[in-house]
């Protein structure tokens, strides 16, 4: 079973601090690499699929960045509210297997 | 609206006594998958199917079981549940999976405790 890795796994930050966290996964036969946000209560739902190195998404306050030669991403949130406050999950896609392997998620909780 | 729907959505059980939580999605997507998420692991996958008629195992497949008579309805299948399966169980769907770039949708949730 192939390994990916969330770091760190929980984190507490104050309204308005930037933020980033880390996606570190195997890069042989990798293909793609979805984000999802997954808030308490609720089903997780996507924010980004990336395929090329060097790729990076954005949307509104979150972006994110593609290595794939070395296997990981990076999430950023820029100046973080209350309501980004969830877990965020990473799961590459392998070209062997066909299927999404998730992270555990970084858990982010924005202090008003 | 687009969306995947589960029911129910909590359930408290006892062991070995049969349940079935049905998943549902209107989008006329080929795959659908069930996941569970235990506390500290990602989700982990039970089951999956590419199309109608077509199933099998994800990772930890053990004490469950899957069918897809049709294409929108993907039914998990615990035939005798034991206190190491309570677990949030989401289902998710997505247009295939071949691409491996089609984002999926997921349900609700489904919370079970087996007593």
């Amino acid at each position: 079973i192939l390994n990916v890795e969330q770091s760190p796994q929980s984190l507490h930050v104050q309204e308005g601090d930037s933020t980033n966290f880390t996606c570190s996964f195997p890069s042989s036969n990798f293909y793609a690499l979805h984000w999802y946000r997954w808030e308490t209560a609720k089903s997780p739902e996507a924010l980004f699929v990336m395929t090329l190195n060097g790729d990076e998404k954005k949307k509104g306050r979150i972006s994110a960045t593609l290595n794939t030669k070395e296997g990981y991403s990076y999430l950023y949130i820029k100046g973080s509210q209350p309501e980004d406050s969830a877990t965020y999950l990473c799961a590459p896609f392998y070209n062997q297997g066909g299927k999404l392997i998730f992270g555990q998620g970084t858990e982010l909780s924005v202090k008003p | 609206e687009a969306q995947v729907t589960q029911n129910p959505r909590y359930l408290i059980t006892v062991t070995g006594k049969k349940l079935t939580v049905t998943c549902s999605q209107n989008m006329n997507h080929e795959y659908m998958s069930w996941y569970r998420q235990d506390p500290g692991l990602g989700l982990r996958q039970i089951y999956y199917s590419m199309n109608v008629e077509v199933t099998d195992k994800g990772d930890v497949p053990e004490g469950y079981k899957v069918s897809r008579k049709e294409k929108r309805n993907f039914p998990l299948i615990l035939e005798s549940p034991s206190p190491n399966q309570t677990s949030l169980y989401f289902c998710a769907s997505s247009f295939t999976i071949f691409a491996g770039t089609d984002t999926q949708y997921f349900g609700p949730g489904t919370r079970l405790t087996v007593l």
